[in-house]
């Protein structure tokens, strides 16, 4: 089945503490991003990916990092949580180009106390 | 700036009547739109693309370039179309996908 998996679904963890979420597709995309979704606020672009080794910037990059080392694999870093990066969590794929709709993650709650 | 508008957080209707979820956009050159939906405690999903002029689940969206909106319409709502719903436009320089802020269907009995 063509999915993104992102693991794991709800993570409870304490400020400064690193933690890693990961993202996997196995649809061979080469797009792929990671979105937060915060009430009132929508979908907000973290970073994102083209191809493998390239990696960008999205809107609110701030305190995340991100590595794509396999065209598979997007996992998101927090090098040291803070309590506004609680929040939902998404990462999707596509292929590239026009009328390439995304694919999306089942999502990840996290919570920094 | 590429920027998507949702005004309406919330749209409370009662079955059977019609809903139209606004989306308004703001691109330099021609805009690629969608529309996703979800649904409580699960993913986003693709619910339609303005390319495609498809009527999914009963729901259609037209683009207006000259109002520069894409409002989601349904003649008659039904319960399992309470969800959150999402405009979303893409941008072709970087294939990201820019979100509104979302509204909020409640359909009720």
């Amino acid at each position: 089945e063509a999915q993104v998996t992102q693991n794991p679904r709800y993570l409870i963890t304490v400020t400064g503490k690193k933690l890693t979420v990961t993202c996997s597709q196995n649809m061979n995309h080469e797009y792929m991003s990671w979105y937060r979704q915060d009430p009132g606020l929508g979908l907000r672009q973290i970073y994102y990916s083209m191809n493998v080794e390239v990696t960008d910037k999205g809107d609110v990059p701030e305190g995340y990092k991100v590595s794509r080392k396999e065209k598979r694999n997007f996992p998101l870093i927090l090098e040291s949580p803070s309590p506004n990066q609680t929040s939902l969590y998404f990462c999707a794929s596509s292929l590239m180009g026009p009328s390439r709709d995304y694919t999306f993650g089942s999502g990840t709650r996290l919570t920094v106390v | 700036a590429q920027r998507v508008t949702q005004p309406e957080k919330l749209l409370s209707v009662f079955k059977g009547a019609p809903v139209e979820l606004k989306c308004n956009y703001s691109y330099s050159g021609s805009p690629e739109l969608f529309w996703y939906v979800q649904y409580s405690r699960q993913r986003l999903q693709l619910l339609l693309r303005h390319i495609s002029r498809e009527s999914i689940k009963g729901f259609t969206a037209d683009l207006n370039k000259g109002e520069t909106s894409f409002h989601l319409k349904k003649p008659f709502a039904q319960e399992e179309d309470s969800a959150m719903y999402y405009c979303a436009l893409r941008s072709y320089n970087t294939d990201k996908l820019i979100f509104g802020t979302g509204t909020r269907l409640q359909v009720f009995p």
